[in-house]
């Protein structure tokens, strides 16, 4: 069974473009999420997905960050602009529906802003 | 809030030495605990978790970790370690189920031969 595929695996871009990060999720798992890890630092939830719907976006800076799941399977996090700051991996990771089922990371995106 | 906290940013031990990594919890209610590994440009994967069952918890590659409340304390140990368990080693705490995981900073493990 395949796990959960994110691309681009690197990105490099310079502060103030826009970039994106995809995430395909494990087939038949329902809830997605989206972590930020900083460097030396744990993950950090920045929003969760029961099929098409952010359930917890608490943590998602709305002012640059976007995150969308169209059709309950794949989906986007997008920041725009990028500042400085934001240079870290984006993890995402997916589950079965429920409170009690375990989560399924991807390997994360590495991004650097120049 | 409930948070964690893993003392020791680097552990270096020798191969075939015990394995402990500390963990402590910060938690108002009894919490879930769950331990990660990351291996270098991978995910993580999941090694164990307490779910307020058995107090000491057995799980992956001989892993296991024992929970203590008096100490609100949920250490990983291994007897014997491995050069292939040299990775991250991440605790994290929950509430009511295993969807709001809070992280600790992570554990570097350095095996050595």
């Amino acid at each position: 069974e395949a796990g959960v595929v994110q691309s681009p695996r690197y990105k490099i871009i310079e502060k103030k473009q826009p970039v994106a990060f995809w995430c395909n999720p494990i087939s038949g798992h329902n809830t997605l999420y989206w972590y930020l890890q900083n460097l030396g630092q744990g993950p950090e939830l920045l929003i969760r997905y029961e099929n098409e719907e952010a359930v917890d976006d608490s943590q998602l800076p709305k002012d640059r960050f976007s995150a969308e799941r169209l059709k309950g399977v794949d989906s986007t996090l997008k920041i725009q602009p990028a500042e400085l700051g934001d240079s870290a991996v984006y993890l995402c990771a997916s589950s079965l529906a429920g409170p009690y089922n375990e989560q399924f990371f991807g390997p994360g995106t590495r991004l650097t802003v120049l | 809030a409930q948070s964690v906290t893993q003392l020791g940013s680097h552990v270096s031990v020798s191969e075939g030495a015990l394995v402990l990594l500390r963990c402590n919890y910060s938690s108002s209610v009894p919490p879930y605990l769950f331990w990660y590994v990351q291996y270098p440009n991978q995910g993580l994967q999941l090694l164990l978790k307490y779910t307020s069952a058995a107090t000491l918890v057995k799980g992956i590659n001989g892993f296991e970790a024992e929970f203590k409340k008096s100490e609100t304390s949920f250490h990983l140990t291994k007897p014997s370690a491995h050069m292939s368990d040299a990775a991250e080693y991440f605790c994290a705490v929950s509430l009511g189920g295993f969807q709001k995981l809070v992280f600790g900073t992570g554990t570097r493990l350095l095996v050595s031969p």
